[in-house]
């Protein structure tokens, strides 16, 4: 079964300090894998996407085939990077696709 | 250009009722996908329309369903509605749905309570 888990519901850091947000996954094919992000009072964005091997507001994020993680890294957090983010799994069906969500982690960055 | 616009915005509804949601996807996206949000199972995927067709489907019983008009425009339809039905639906358009390309755009939602 596809399946997209995000261990981590709540991670409080201080500013300047390294994030790292845990997102694994199953899925029997080959996955595409995103970063969301949803801000206060703001609507769900895409933050990444593994395909682009971007870094996007100092996040990256590197997809692990074999350990099937794609966790979310920022070396120095700020406090504008306090949101929810959702780590999401593109499954390919027979057309089209559907994004599977994890169940997000709320990261807060505190001064 | 505009968002991803959604109606109503909330919607409190009795249960047995049914309602209709509708979603204005960004001009030129052919795709708009729905997801339902609940605190206890997150975002879950209700199902896809391109081109007028529904081309993916999650695991939702058959009280839920959607169409989507010529102009990329849709719509979902819950009926007989039960008190887990409330949520927060989301409503997310892209250009083709192709995961290649896949960025989606998402709307504000539309916030229904059943009583």
């Amino acid at each position: 079964a596809q399946r997209v888990t995000q261990p981590e519901k709540l991670l409080s850091v201080f500013k300047g300090a390294p994030v790292e947000l845990k997102c694994n996954y199953s899925y029997s094919g080959s996955p595409e894998l995103f970063w969301y992000v949803q801000y206060s009072r703001q609507r769900l964005q895409l933050l990444l996407r593994h395909i682009s091997r971007e870094s996007i507001k100092g996040f990256t994020a590197d997809l692990n085939k074999g350990e099937t993680s794609f966790h979310l890294k920022k070396p120095f957090a700020q406090e504008e990077d306090s949101a929810m983010y959702y780590c999401a799994l593109s499954a390919q069906g027979q057309a089209g696709t559907a994004l599977i969500f994890g169940k997000g982690t709320t990261l807060s960055v505190s001064s | 250009k505009a968002g991803v616009t959604q109606t109503p915005r909330y919607l409190i509804k009795t249960r047995g009722q049914q309602v209709t949601l509708s979603c204005s996807p960004i001009s030129g996206h052919r795709s708009v996908s729905w997801y339902q949000q609940t605190p206890g199972q997150g975002l879950q995927f209700l199902f896809e329309y391109f081109s007028e067709t529904q081309r993916n489907k999650g695991n939702f019983p058959g009280r839920f369903s959607g169409r989507q008009f010529s102009n990329s425009r849709s719509e979902m339809n819950v009926s007989t509605l039960e008190l887990g039905d409330s949520a927060l639906y989301l409503c997310a358009s892209s250009k083709t749905g192709q995961s290649s390309s896949y960025e989606q755009y998402f709307g504000p939602g539309t916030r229904l309570t059943v009583t």
